[in-house]
C-alpha cells in the first residue's frame, strides 16, 4: 500500500457527461501527479500540482482541468467525455515538487466511457 | 526533451532463470532514472531509482539496474525469476519539475 488513496476506483459514463476524480497523497507529500494510461498511448503525464499551486502541464486536454485543496487533495474533473478518454486515470504523489523525489502512485481510477 | 525506449514488449522465462528487462534512454542532462512494476489490476510500485550516485542500483525484491552513460541504458535485471515477477515493467526518466516519462513497459512472462 503506497498511501495515495484514490476514489472512485470505477466509473462507468456516457458520452457528453462529466467526471471528478478524486485523489488524496500520502501523508506529507506536498505535490500530487495526474497520469492517464490507455492502451493506445501508454502511460502518459497530465498536470502536477504542488502545495496547491500548477506546477506543470504533459498532455492535458482543454476538456480536462485540476485542482489541488489545502488540504492537499486534488480532484481531476474529464468534462465532454469521449469514448477515447476510456482509461485508467492515476494519481501520484512526492514529497517535494522538483526532482528527483520517487513518486508513489495509487491504485488508479478506471474509467469507461459508453 | 526525453524519452525511453524499452527494447522488448515482451519477454518469457522459465521459473529460476535469469531475467534482463532492456531499456534505453535520452536525456539533454544527466537523468534520474527509474523501474516501476505494475502487477495485473494494480497501481505503480518502484522497483528501484538511479540519481546519480552509484551506477550498480540495487531495489526490491532481488531486482537490480546497471546505469550505463556510455550506451545510454538502464537495463533491469534479476538473477532467478519468481512467479510471483510476473508484471508489467516500466523504464522511466524523470526531467524538469519531476515530470516522469514512461518507456512502452515490457510484459514479463514466467512459466512454471
Amino acid at each position: 500500500d503506497s498511501g495515495v488513496t484514490q476514489t472512485p476506483k470505477h466509473l462507468i459514463t456516457a458520452t457528453g457527461q462529466r467526471v471528478t476524480l478524486r485523489c488524496s497523497p500520502r501523508s506529507g507529500d506536498l505535490s500530487v501527479y495526474w497520469y492517464q494510461q490507455s492502451l493506445d498511448q501508454g502511460l502518459q503525464f497530465l498536470i502536477q500540482y504542488y502545495n496547491g499551486e500548477e506546477r506543470a502541464k504533459g498532455n492535458i486536454l482543454e476538456r480536462f482541468s485540476a485542482q489541488q485543496f489545502p488540504d492537499l487533495h486534488s480532484e481531476l474533473n474529464l468534462s465532454s467525455l469521449e469514448l477515447g478518454d476510456s482509461a485508467l486515470y492515476f494519481c501520484a504523489s512526492s514529497v517535494g515538487g522538483r526532482g528527483p523525489y520517487e513518486q508513489y502512485f495509487g491504485p488508479g481510477t478506471r474509467l469507461t466511457v459508453t | 526533451a526525453q524519452s525511453v525506449t524499452q527494447l522488448d514488449s515482451h519477454v518469457s522465462v522459465s521459473e529460476g532463470t535469469p531475467v534482463l528487462l532492456r531499456c534505453n534512454y535520452s536525456s539533454s542532462y544527466s537523468p534520474s532514472l527509474f523501474w516501476y512494476v505494475q502487477h495485473p489490476n494494480k497501481g505503480l510500485q518502484l522497483l528501484l531509482k538511479y540519481t546519480s550516485a552509484a551506477t550498480l542500483v540495487k531495489g526490491i525484491n532481488g531486482f537490480e539496474a546497471e546505469f550505463k552513460k556510455s550506451e545510454t541504458s538502464f537495463h533491469l535485471t534479476k538473477p532467478s525469476a519468481h512467479m510471483s515477477d510476473a508484471a508489467e515493467y516500466f523504464c522511466v526518466v524523470s526531467g524538469a519539475g519531476n515530470m516522469l516519462t514512461f518507456g512502452g513497459g515490457t510484459r514479463l512472462m514466467v512459466k512454471p
